[in-house]
């Protein structure tokens, strides 16, 4: 099945650094999330785009909807602790209600 | 991830018994869907429901797997005969609405299985 290539697939930053992240597709996403989970627990829905070249913020979260509709882009500015977890890109593609997911870019912020 | 709740968060099964998963949308929401995750790997879809309506079951292997979202209650996911390679987290979510509205989840179901 369809699948989003998210990169990378881990990082490890220090305290008050910037974090870049992103997600690619082979075809054409109508909508892009992306979500945080904590171990133990379900995605937290971050940021949600709607429209090819949006760029939306949420706090210190910045995301982008690819003008080719087929990336999306998530930054972090100014990293804290808290902000360690793994984070999810998602998708919805034309006439389908059904979510599919990248497989993740796992964050370490070393205080 | 507070109102959507799914219980049990753990559940353990020996080979061959069923495995019942129950999700409880958030208030206001009608519509329902049922993930899977494999450690180190992102949700995959597996069934999406309305009340009393299974939309999308693309993602559901054809066998021992079944969902159902009742007019009254939960949406419950069951796991007839389950076996090893069931043992997974499971997601529920919903939404308020269909059209790609953004999905809520809840914090799943552990399954294991001895």
């Amino acid at each position: 099945g369809q699948q989003l290539n998210q990169s990378p697939q881990s990082m490890f930053i220090q305290e008050g650094e910037d974090v870049s992240m992103n997600c690619t597709s082979s075809s054409i996403f109508n909508t892009w999330l992306w979500y945080k989970q904590d171990p133990g627990e379900g995605p937290v829905l971050l940021i949600a785009l709607y429209k090819a070249g949006e760029l939306t913020s949420n706090g210190r979260l910045t995301a982008q909807f690819g003008i080719t509709r087929k990336d999306s882009f998530l930054n972090i500015s100014a990293s804290i602790p808290s902000d360690v977890g793994i984070y999810f890109c998602a998708g919805y593609q034309g006439g389908s209600e059904k979510l599919v997911f990248g497989k993740g870019t796992k964050l370490t912020v070393n205080p | 991830n507070a109102g959507v709740m799914q219980n049990p968060r753990h559940l353990v099964r020996r080979r061959g018994q069923e495995a019942r998963l129950r999700c409880s949308p958030m208030k206001g929401h009608s519509h329902v869907y049922w993930y899977r995750q494999l450690p180190e790997e992102g949700l995959k879809f597996m069934v999406y429901l309305q009340k009393e309506n299974i939309i999308d079951e693309s993602g559901m292997p054809k066998e021992r797997f079944s969902a159902e979202f009742p007019k009254e209650g939960p949406s419950i996911l069951r796991i007839q005969q389950v076996v090893r390679g069931d043992s997974a987290a499971y997601f529920c979510a919903s939404s308020r609405g269909g059209g790609a509205q953004p999905q809520h989840f809840g914090d799943g179901t552990r399954l294991s299985i001895l």
